[in-house]
């Protein structure tokens, strides 16, 4: 298995600009989570869902960040606009049977 | 109440020592203590997990012990080795889902040859 797949691994861009990340979990997973990790605030939950379906969208930041997963292999994150302060690396998780969760590689974000 | 406070920030150890990182909780109702490694580029991964029905769980080289009256369980990894070297992230959570898990704010770990 390839393991969580995102895409791309590094995105810089200028503020105002919109930003998508993209994920693909592990086939047969049936949990995919988003995550926010910087130095002041480590990994912070920003929405996960099951079965497809939004979950828990507390953790997102603003109106800004939207989440979508229109089936089970793809999900985006997409920030618009994108500020500076959304720089950080972005992951996204899976998992099945709600326990160990698999992480990608992440998305560095810079926003200038 | 859902925090998770690990200590220390960072740490560096000599080859063949011994790591040690803390966490501590507030919430009786976490149930599930996993730990993940982190190496840099990469997302964290699993790396052992315990239930508080057990004070440790040992799987090679590391071990978790557990203190459920302190609220307290820690890593210790045994004869480090550079290769060791990533950020580590305690976490916690209820009836061991992963909807749920509170991390800790990570301990990097150098290990020096």
């Amino acid at each position: 298995d390839a393991g969580v797949i995102q895409s791309p691994r590094h995105e810089v861009t200028e503020m105002g600009q919109e930003v998508t990340l993209r994920c693909k979990p592990i086939s047969g997973h049936n949990s995919l989570f988003w995550y926010r990790q910087t130095m002041m605030r480590g990994l912070e939950l920003l929405i996960y869902f099951n079965n497809n379906v939004p979950i828990d969208d507390s953790g997102m930041p603003e109106d800004r960040f939207s989440a979508k997963m229109p089936n089970a292999s793809f999900s985006t994150l997409k920030i618009q606009p994108s500020e500076p302060r959304d720089s950080a690396v972005y992951f996204c998780a899976s998992t099945h049977r709600n326990e160990k969760l698999f992480f990608g590689s992440g998305t560095q974000l810079s926003v200038l | 109440q859902q925090q998770v406070k690990q200590s220390p920030q960072s740490l560096i150890v000599q080859k063949g020592g011994i790591s040690i990182i803390n966490c501590a909780y507030e919430n009786t109702a976490f149930d599930y203590f996993p730990w993940y490694q982190q190496f840099p580029g990469k997302g964290p991964a699993l790396l052992i997990a315990i239930r508080p029905d057990v004070s440790e769980k040992k799987e090679g080289r590391f071990t978790i012990s557990f203190n459920k009256s302190a609220k307290q369980f820690s890593l210790h990894i045994m004869d480090s080795q550079p290769g060791d070297s990533a950020t580590y992230f305690c976490a916690a959570s209820i009836r061991g889902s992963a909807r749920q898990l509170t991390f800790g704010s990570g301990t990097q770990l150098t290990v020096l040859p």
